[in-house]
């Protein structure tokens, strides 16, 4: 296991509500980055937080936004929930945010809009 | 732009056999590192190893062995003597800085390793 822990597991939403989703980081690691994996396809990058601020983000609209929390944990939060939402969302932390840094993963929660 | 092509979609092997995923890819930045990750059916990726953009050599631990060919942009992976462990869905990753901190991964090379 890699320390990396999301809640819920799993979690069924309606269209147009909204979602928070939450990770908390491996001890001793102040990175951490959000993805979202479709059924059957790799992970999407949608951002990543160093130190409470955001420093990366990939090609997801603002109703996708996040927090990182003082203890390094942290929180993904969906808006308007659209169908196409339904995911598997993965939180990874890593040491620091250099580029050739490996991410530890955690096992994801797996959101289904209805 | 970035891409990571990863066109083995699923590969199917017998236990022992050799298997080795493919992985393209294209970015503009001379500065860059390439991952591989394992996912089993539990869900959380885990990393395997990283490639910087000036370090060509290849790697060997164990079983496994990495190809990185600058030439041909491609970072390839090869399990030797596979085994039922070894089945999983593979991913091929590439991050760099630009802009921000940036990060793709290919779709992955479902493996299936028969007894």
């Amino acid at each position: 296991e890699t320390g990396v822990t999301q809640s819920p597991t799993h979690l069924i939403k309606t269209r147009g509500q909204q979602v928070t989703l939450r990770c908390s980081s491996q001890s001793g690691h102040n990175t951490v980055s959000w993805y979202q994996q479709a059924l059957g396809q790799g992970p999407q990058f949608i951002f990543q937080y160093y130190r409470e601020e955001e420093n990366g983000r990939g090609n997801f609209p603002p109703r996708f936004s996040g927090l990182q929390f003082p203890n390094y944990s942290s929180e993904l939060n969906v808006n308007a929930l659209e169908l196409d939402d339904s995911a598997l969302y993965l939180c990874a932390s890593k040491q620091d945010d250099r580029v050739g840094t490996e991410a530890f993963f955690g096992q994801g929660t797996r959101l289904t809009v209805v | 732009a970035q891409k990571v092509t990863q066109a083995q979609t699923e590969i199917s092997v017998v236990e022992k056999e050799d298997v080795t995923l493919d992985c393209v890819y294209e970015t503009r930045d001379t500065t860059y590192y390439l991952f591989w990750y394992k996912q089993p059916p539990s869900g959380e990726l885990v990393f395997l190893i990283r490639r910087n953009s000036f370090d060509e050599q290849n790697e060997i631990s164990g079983r496994y062995s990495w190809n990185f060919q600058k030439s041909t942009s491609s970072f390839n992976f090869t399990i030797t003597a596979s085994q039922v462990v070894d089945s999983a869905v593979y991913f091929c990753a590439l991050s760099e800085w630009t802009g921000g901190f940036k990060t793709i991964f290919g779709a992955g090379t479902r493996l299936f390793v028969k007894a």
